[in-house]
């Protein structure tokens, strides 16, 4: 399983570009990158999915390099309601892939 | 599309007491996931469940944590006997895996708290 690792906390203020890197040396050819955010007292949600290069869809951007040891989620101009807890998960779609979360990374945005 | 139901949302117990948890997938989801949060953690997978079979269970304390998942659709979590440090939220989740779009839905959680 490849392991990740994240920053474990970050602070912004509303209105900013927010970039969370994840490590994740020992990705497998097989694994896609997947980023999901938690608020207080709910389950985590999907946000955002990748292989390589670059992937964008209406909540953020995920940008892979080339050799894919890294990832950088990309949250455009956050709001007070982005905080939260992101993680970063690597594993295997097509196959029965244990996904295991690391401790992630806590998002303050303040006014 | 309904999400990932759990219930009961609270519980409160007493260390040694049992207590059992309640999963209903989405609909169609083959694959169902129990992961455990301890406060200022990340979810810990405790057992991964393929249709009504066992795929990962290597991280379930089974000298008292069982889960099962009979028909393949809803599952029940169960401890008995608690212990202090099972306070936790139990999140269920369900997969949608259609080729390489994965996604993982989860259900609010059940908070459980033991005293």
């Amino acid at each position: 399983l490849a392991k990740t690792t994240q920053p474990i906390s970050m602070d912004s203020y509303e209105g900013q570009e927010v970039n969370i890197t994840c490590s994740h040396n020992n990705i497998a050819t097989n694994d896609y990158i997947t980023w999901y955010q938690q608020f207080p007292s709910q389950g985590p949600r999907f946000i955002i999915q990748g292989y390589k290069t670059k992937v964008t869809n209406e909540v953020a951007s995920l940008f892979i390099p080339a050799d894919r040891k890294s990832s950088t989620l990309s949250l455009p101009r956050v709001s007070l309601s982005d905080t939260a807890v992101y993680y970063c998960l690597v594993g295997d779609p097509s196959g029965y892939s244990t996904l295991t979360f690391g401790k992630g990374t806590m998002l303050l945005v303040s006014p | 599309e309904a999400g990932v139901a759990q219930s009961p949302r609270y519980k409160i117990i007493e260390k040694r007491q049992s207590v059992a948890f309640w999963c209903n997938p989405i609909s169609g989801h083959a694959t169902l996931y129990w992961y455990q949060q301890i406060l200022g953690q990340g979810p810990k997978l405790l057992i991964q469940f393929q249709n009504n079979g066992v795929v990962d269970d290597s991280q379930l304390p089974k000298d008292r944590f069982s889960a099962e998942r009979l028909k393949g659709v809803d599952s029940t979590l169960k401890i008995q006997p608690a212990k202090l440090e099972d306070s936790a939220v139990y999140l269920c989740a369900s997969r949608y895996n259609r080729g390489t779009n994965e996604k993982l839905f989860f259900g609010s959680g059940t908070q459980l708290s033991v005293l």
